[in-house]
């Protein structure tokens, strides 16, 4: 049972566009909720974070949006540079177990 | 700062053998966990040590098994492989893991390959 998933595996933008990706899960429990990148070869890095009492975080060309009555996340870069095209993991986690569980991934793709 | 490194990088082995992973934690960590990366499934979660107990565990056969050091460092086993353990294995560490809202510094990975 995927408690997070991403339904799109790959996702084209051109650059200087806005790049959404979407991220859904299944359990009310989860209480924060994460973005990691990761570049082939690399080990995902960390990118950002919201915790379930906020519906917005931002940083920089990053924001995260999150909707609990729809149990949806949204990660959203503008503008969107080549240097961002890498897989981008969705993870949650619930303070009560502490686990991290993380979705599919969805490579972005930004074109020159 | 050292981050988190993985030894070795790349791994070869053969169906039924067993294999061992390495992972030493940002200086500090106390926290490991560990994941499994394959196409299509993403990061699955295999378990977390914490001061060298077993904290979490994710649903993995018993062929999977771990220990932390009092060093924090962290081992992972494998054993009777098969082929589809073929994976990249992450190893990520945290100040404190479990409830904590710590996030986690993943290292580069084990590539292991089942042939």
């Amino acid at each position: 049972d995927q408690q997070v998933k991403q339904n799109s595996p790959s996702l084209s933008v051109q650059e200087g566009r806005i790049s959404i990706l979407n991220c859904d899960y299944t359990n009310s429990m989860f209480d924060y909720f994460l973005w990691y990148k990761k570049y082939p070869a690399e080990g995902p890095t960390f990118l950002i974070s919201i915790s379930s009492i906020k519906d917005k975080n931002e940083d920089g060309r990053f924001t995260v949006f999150l909707n609990k009555s729809a149990k949806h996340l949204s990660l959203h870069i503008v503008p969107s540079q080549p240097g961002d095209s890498a897989v981008y993991f969705c993870a949650a986690r619930s303070s009560n177990t502490g686990k991290l569980i993380f979705g599919q991934g969805t490579t972005l793709q930004v074109k020159p | 700062k050292a981050g988190v490194t993985q030894t070795p990088r790349y791994l070869i082995k053969t169906r039924g053998q067993q294999v061992t992973l390495s992972c030493s934690p940002i200086s500090g960590h106390r926290s490991v966990s560990w994941y499994q990366q394959t196409p299509g499934q993403g990061l699955q979660f295999l378990f977390e040590y914490f001061s060298e107990t077993q904290r979490n565990k994710g649903n993995f056969p018993g062929r999977f098994s771990g220990r932390q050091f009092s060093n924090s460092r962290s081992e992972m086993n494998v054993s009777t492989l098969e082929l589809g353990d073929s994976a990249l294995y992450l190893c990520a560490s945290s100040l404190e893991g479990g409830g904590s809202l710590a996030e986690q510094y993943f290292g580069p990975g084990t590539r292991l390959t089942v042939t």
